[in-house]
């Protein structure tokens, strides 16, 4: 599985946009990108997924480079209830039943 | 919504105690996981199963068992409870297919003292 490089932490106003970025410089052409967050003490929630395209849905905005070597997830209007760690993952599908890989992730902090 | 339940939030055992964690998925999914998520070191795979009866190693199988008689149900099983087993265990299903969606049950924390 490719390897995802997030920067450790991110600060964001309250109502504004959050842009979470993400490396995933060996991405091979069958790998889609996945976001979760995890809330502290919860399980991970997904958030959205592409494989080129761009991808909106009611949580978010994701934003794939056109040589998919790195991505951007929005959150369009931040809330204090976004504050989470933020995870970046690429993954083949069927790898141990499609078992996903965890990385450091973002600690995203919304602040009023 | 996808749903994925699992039996507790938080429990507490003593050393040597059997343990049962349940997961329960809504959603008809063939694919279950378990995890469990410690400081530093996060999400590891235990074991997962993709039909009923069947299971697979994952990662660090060692000290745990699984048992999955229904689709939707998926058990694990600390046979002889250990403090290095104190963690976060959460519980997953995924759809099948080419970017398929894995959700995940709220977790337990599980306390071996």
């Amino acid at each position: 599985d490719a390897k995802t490089t997030q920067p450790p932490s991110m600060d964001c106003a309250e109502g504004r946009a959050a842009n979470l970025p993400c490396n995933h410089s060996t991405i091979s052409g069958n790998e889609y990108v996945y976001w979760y967050r995890q809330i502290h003490s919860q399980g991970p929630q997904y958030i959205i997924h592409g494989l080129k395209n761009n991808e909106t849905n009611e949580m978010a905005s994701l934003i794939i480079t056109e040589d998919r070597k790195s991505s951007t997830l929005i959150l369009p209007h931040a809330t204090l209830r976004d504050t989470a760690v933020y995870y970046c993952i690429v993954r083949v599908s069927y790898n141990q039943g499609g078992k996903l890989i965890f990385g450091q992730g973002t600690e995203l902090s919304v602040k009023p | 919504d996808v749903k994925v339940t699992q039996s507790s939030r938080y429990l507490v055992k003593r050393t040597g105690e059997k343990v049962f964690l349940e997961c329960v998925q809504d959603m008809d999914h063939e694919n279950m996981f378990w995890y469990r998520q410690d400081p530093g070191l996060g999400l590891r795979l235990i074991y997962f199963s993709y039909d009923v009866k069947m299971k697979e190693k994952g990662d660090i199988p060692e000290g745990y068992s699984v048992s999955r008689e229904k689709k939707e149900r998926f058990s694990l099983i600390l046979e002889s409870a250990s403090t290095n087993q104190t963690s976060m265990y959460l519980c997953a299903s995924t759809t099948l297919g080419r970017g398929g969606t894995q959700y995940f049950g709220p977790g337990t924390r599980l306390l071996v003292l």
